[in-house]
């Protein structure tokens, strides 16, 4: 079975830009699931989908957003980039109950420049 | 602040020695989670420990969970040199699909 699939792997931006990212869950897995991580902050969640219903979201601005189509891939887009959006951006599928493990991609290293 | 605090921060062992990291979190849970994350890559999935579990064993892994003290340890057991990595712990405070991850513990084993 493929794992969490995530593109692009790298990106450079400057700031006041926008970027989406994706990310391909597991074949049959219906939750998806962002986090950032920063070396000052650690790992925060941003938010999660399940069904392309956004079920929780983290404390982030704004700016941060996302979404889930029907085949369960999801994108999450940042607009007006600032030089803190500078991060590893992680997604993790599951099946979707609270009892499920999280499978996590290998994350989209953002730089804004 | 992060519900997950994990300590210590940094461990240093020999090749075949144990290693054991403790992670506190704040509310309740349904579950917790240990993953171990290499230079910067994506995370790989260790355990999940419900909360109406006390332990749970997978290869040399061993996890505990305290739910009246709100912490839980992870043992790796004949620790080799590819087990490197940083651990984090992370729980889903009460079942809101928002897991909270810890600081993390910086493990290195010398061969």
């Amino acid at each position: 079975k493929a794992g969490v699939t995530q593109t692009p792997r790298y990106l450079i931006k400057t700031r006041g830009q926008q970027v989406t990212l994706s990310c391909s869950p597991i074949s049959g897995h219906r939750s998806v699931s962002w986090y950032q991580q920063t070396p000052g902050q650690g790992l925060q969640f941003l938010f999660e989908y399940f069904s392309e219903t956004q079920r929780n979201k983290g404390n982030f601005p704004g700016r941060f957003s996302g979404r889930q189509f029907s085949n369960s891939r999801s994108e999450m887009n940042v607009s007006t980039l600032e030089l803190g959006d500078s991060a590893l951006y992680l997604c993790a599928s599951s099946l979707g109950s609270e009892y499920n493990e999280q499978f996590f991609g290998p994350g989209t290293r953002l730089t804004v420049l | 602040s992060q519900q997950g605090e994990e300590d210590p921060q940094a461990l240093s062992i020999q090749e075949g020695e144990n290693a054991t990291m403790n992670c506190s979190y704040k509310t309740s849970i349904n579950n917790l989670q240990w993953y171990r994350q290499n230079s910067g890559r994506g995370l790989v999935h260790l355990i999940l420990i419900r909360s109406n579990e006390r332990e749970k064993h997978s290869g040399r892994l061993r996890v505990t969970l305290d739910t009246s003290k709100k912490s839980s340890s992870l043992l790796i057991t004949a620790s080799r040199a590819a087990d490197t990595a940083s651990y984090f712990c992370a729980t889903d405070a009460g079942g809101t699909y928002k897991y909270i991850f810890g600081t993390g513990t910086r493990l290195k084993v010398l061969a």
